[in-house]
């Protein structure tokens, strides 16, 4: 299995409400990112989080890191239905090199 | 545009046709990266470029692909000998030297073997 694993795999919400997507990894990390994926199209990069941070924000867009249970969550407040795509966590390890990302969630917002 | 540009969209072949994709990054970035993405799954590593040196390559990449970035600007990645199950988006990005930057993804290749 990859290194990331996603939960839910599926979310569907109301516009307006808050999404909250959860990411586990395996080995020792650098930095953790989540990245958004509209259909059939390329990864857009939304934030990055190191390794020595426990939270990051960004509109509105928040990401906690806890090393110790090697987990991440991303919550998405006040939800819009634009926000409609598949969110994936991606992990960069020690070596720095190649990113390796999870199977995602994807996230239906109705308006 | 300063984005990373794939080329083409799309392509479809017929099994055991060579196919070959472009992929562009963005002009001052010296890594770029291969992944394969098939359908309700996320990114799979295939190999990684820093400058014309192809750095590491991932068990996926069998022997019927290869990729190359001659002159550290563009690179292809080809396929030979096309199976149905190499049908996947095969999606290129770029980034800049050093760990912690963020990955600049292009809206990659659809590939399908029929």
């Amino acid at each position: 299995s990859q290194q990331g694993e996603e939960d839910p795999q599926a979310l569907s919400i109301q516009e307006g409400e808050n999404a909250t997507m959860n990411c586990s990894y395996k080995t020792s990390i650098n930095n953790l990112q989540w990245y958004r994926q509209n259909s059939g199209r390329g990864l857009v990069h939304l934030i990055l989080i190191r390794s020595n941070e426990r939270e990051k924000h960004s509109g509105r867009l928040r990401v906690t890191l806890d090393t110790s249970k090697k987990s991440s969550s991303l919550l998405i407040t006040a939800s819009r239905a634009a926000d409609t795509a598949s969110y994936f966590c991606a992990t960069d390890g020690t070596s720095g090199s190649r990113l390796t990302f999870g199977e995602g969630t994807q996230l239906t917002v109705n308006p | 545009d300063t984005g990373v540009s794939q080329n083409p969209r799309h392509k479809i072949t017929k099994r055991g046709q060579n196919v070959t994709f472009r992929c562009d990054p963005i002009s001052e970035h010296n890594r770029l990266y291969w992944y394969r993405q098939t359908l309700g799954q996320g990114p799979e590593f295939l190999t990684y470029f820093q400058n014309e040196a192809q750095l590491e390559k991932s068990r996926l990449l069998s022997d019927r692909f290869s990729a190359e970035r001659p002159k550290g600007s563009f690179s292809t990645l080809e396929i030979q000998r096309t199976e149905q199950g190499d049908s996947a988006m095969y999606l290129c990005a770029s980034s800049p030297v050093g760990s912690g930057t963020e990955a600049f993804f292009g809206q990659g290749t659809r590939l399908t073997v029929v």
